[in-house]
């Protein structure tokens, strides 16, 4: 079946720094790959749609300037949480859909959990 | 904008039925989706329905769909210990703009006794 790996699974930082957390399929290629956060206890909440080669689109009420988004290739997507602050704590998961694939079709990756201190 | 509502906990005994509810708002969901998150893990798919299907049985899973009043459910038959978690609904937009992108329920949190 499709798979979705992040890296890293958990990352602890200090306030200031910058986390880059990578999103890879690794067994198809991905058209589209979906960031999301999810705060303790809450439901997912979609930060933005990346597609491979273009700039990503970001939902409202989210800083394209403090999550960078790159989507090098059908493969790899990458999310960068600049000046991160405490407040940025939280579960990150992204998602992939593959190329040929159909709308229903997403995989999510297992998450990667970041605590600023 | 869209909105999906779930009830946030239920408890059931080991080999009982499990049903939990869902509520949307976008009439123009063309998916519909549950989700299982086990505790520090991602998303795990479990099954989906086409806006215009009423049911949809996979196994011990029964999805019921009343498009009408906007209201999904996911039935698990003989529920286990291992059932425990946290089951999310999703819908996704017809297209456009919408392509793809999930809106989640805040997550209904099973449990389930010996």
């Amino acid at each position: 079946g499709a798979v979705v790996s992040q890296h890293p699974s958990w990352v602890i930082c200090k306030s200031g720094t910058s986390v880059k957390i990578e999103c890879r399929s690794l067994d198809f290629q991905a058209t589209t790959m979906f960031w999301y956060r999810q705060f303790p206890k809450q439901s997912l909440m979609l930060m933005a749609t990346s597609n491979e080669g273009s700039k990503a689109t970001y939902e409202q009420g989210v800083e394209k300037d403090k999550f960078l988004i790159n989507h090098a290739s059908l493969t790899l997507s990458t999310l960068t949480v600049t000046s991160a602050h405490p407040e940025d704590s939280s579960f990150y998961i992204c998602s992939a859909s593959p190329r040929e694939g159909r709308q229903e079709t997403q995989y999510f990756g297992p998450g990667t959990r970041l605590l600023v201190l | 904008g869209e909105d999906v509502e779930q009830s946030l906990f239920l408890s059931v005994r080991e080999g009982d039925s499990s049903v939990i509810n869902c509520t949307y708002t976008d009439s123009s969901s063309t998916y519909l989706y549950w989700y299982k998150q086990e505790p520090g893990a991602g998303l795990q798919l479990l099954t989906y329905i086409f806006s215009n299907m009423d049911m949809k049985q996979d196994q011990r899973l029964t999805v019921l769909l009343n498009k009408k009043d906007k209201h999904l459910s996911l039935r698990i038959a003989d529920t286990q210990t291992g059932d425990s978690a946290i089951y999310f609904c999703a819908e996704s937009g017809a297209g456009g703009t919408s392509y793809g992108k999930l809106t989640f329920g805040q997550g209904t949190i099973l449990t389930v006794h010996p």
